[in-house]
Order: C-alpha cells, then sequence, then structure tokens
C-alpha cells in the first residue's frame, strides 16, 4: 500500500545533541510538510517542501532544518533540541495545493 | 488572522450520534478537513468538503458547512468505541498549502 512512513517512532535525545528524523513517502507525492505536535495541541507547521522549494514559516526556530534529497525522502534536523522541542513529529505529503494532506505515523521525540 | 475553534470534549453513548463543531474565521477558506487522531498516532483524513459545498455524506459521516456562519460540524452516526479519539477540523486557503487546525474535540464514547 501507498503510504508516508517515519523513523524512528520513537527518539531519545540529549539536551544539545543533534538529531535527525526520517520521512519517505510512496505516493509520488510533490508536496512534503513537517509538523510539529506538542501535548494536547494542534499541529502546528514547521516548514514544507513543494518539490524542492522550501518554504519555512515565519516563526519555525532556527533551530530547526530540513532536507529533502529526493521526491520520496524528508528529514527534519534539530541542531541543538531544548527541552521545549519535546513533541510528536508529524510528516505528511500531498499531491499539490488542492489536495488533502496525508500523515505519517509520527515520531514521538523525547529529550534528556 | 486565522483561527479555528473547537469544543475540548464530548461525551456519548455508543450507538448515539456524536456531532463535533469547528468555527473558522477565514472567509477565503476553500477547503475543510476532518482528521481523527488516535492516542500516540498520526493523524487520519476522514473526509473533507469544497466551500461552494453545504453538505457531503460518507457512510457513517455527514460534514455540515454554513459558510454565511463559518460554521463546520461533523456527525457520526451510530458512535462506536472504535471512535474514541481527538477529531480536528483544518482549514486551508486556496493560494496556500499551510492547514490550519482547530484545538481538537476529545470524543469519548461510553458503552
Amino acid at each position: 500500500d501507498a503510504m508516508v512512513i517515519q523513523n524512528p517512532r520513537y527518539q531519545v535525545t540529549q539536551f544539545g545533541k543533534p538529531v535527525t528524523l526520517s520521512c519517505s513517502q510512496t505516493l509520488n507525492h510533490n508536496v512534503m510538510y513537517w509538523y510539529q505536535q506538542k501535548s494536547s495541541q494542534a499541529p502546528k507547521l514547521l516548514f514544507h517542501y513543494y518539490d524542492k522549494d522550501f518554504n519555512n514559516e515565519a516563526d519555525t526556530p532556527d533551530n530547526f532544518q530540513s532536507r529533502r534529497p529526493n521526491t520520496s525522502f524528508c528529514f527534519l534536523d534539530i541542531r541543538s533540541p531544548g527541552l521545549g522541542d519535546a513533541a510528536m513529529y508529524l510528516c505528511a505529503t500531498s499531491r499539490g495545493r488542492a489536495y488533502e494532506q496525508f500523515f505519517g505515523p509520527g515520531t514521538r521525540l523525547t529529550v534528556l | 488572522g486565522e483561527d479555528v475553534e473547537q469544543s475540548l470534549f464530548l461525551s456519548v453513548r455508543e450507538g448515539d450520534s456524536s456531532v463535533i463543531n469547528c468555527t473558522y474565521t477565514d472567509s477565503s477558506s476553500t477547503y475543510l478537513y476532518w482528521y481523527k487522531q488516535e492516542p500516540g498516532a498520526g493523524l487520519q483524513l476522514l473526509t473533507y468538503i469544497f466551500s461552494n459545498m453545504d453538505m457531503k455524506q460518507d457512510q457513517r459521516l455527514t460534514v455540515l458547512l454554513n459558510k454565511k456562519d463559518k460554521h463546520l460540524s461533523l456527525r457520526i452516526a451510530d458512535t462506536q468505541t472504535g471512535d474514541s479519539a481527538i477529531y480536528f477540523c483544518a482549514e486551508k486557503g486556496i493560494n496556500t498549502d499551510k492547514l490550519i487546525f482547530g484545538t481538537g474535540t476529545r470524543l469519548q464514547v461510553f458503552p
């Protein structure tokens, strides 16, 4: 089945230690998104790629970066995780602006 | 600015209908979505409606849109315990890739 895959499902890192979260998709969608969802809150968009074009949200901290080496993969890099970055990170894909977004299962990040 | 609001909790008896409400402020919203999130999981797209529609039905789900009042609702008929989850509405404008999510409604179904 075509799907959005996130690895790992659970990630533990230490304060200040860089961490990379991975997302892949078999849907061949043009757009890939990264959302941050803190406990009992709505998902918040960090950034997205439309093909190779990177779009950063204005309030996304510089600590968060992303790479999309090809259509299928997108990575979220957190350069120096703080305790406040502990959250569920959700990847989503879509064919384009007029189409719905499909979400992966998420990676739950714990910062010690 | 953009704002999407939902009531926080809803509790229903198994077999009854559930109605989850959502209000939004962006009049240029073109697409409105309902997502379901079970504990520790990602978001599952349930259904969506275009702003030029008033109603959409999909099996047990009925979406109603009142564009004048900027009010969206999701009705789940014959609610089951497996429907217990958090339900998010979300809106998107025609010229943006960004989804604006509501605060989420936690639906609890009791036997």
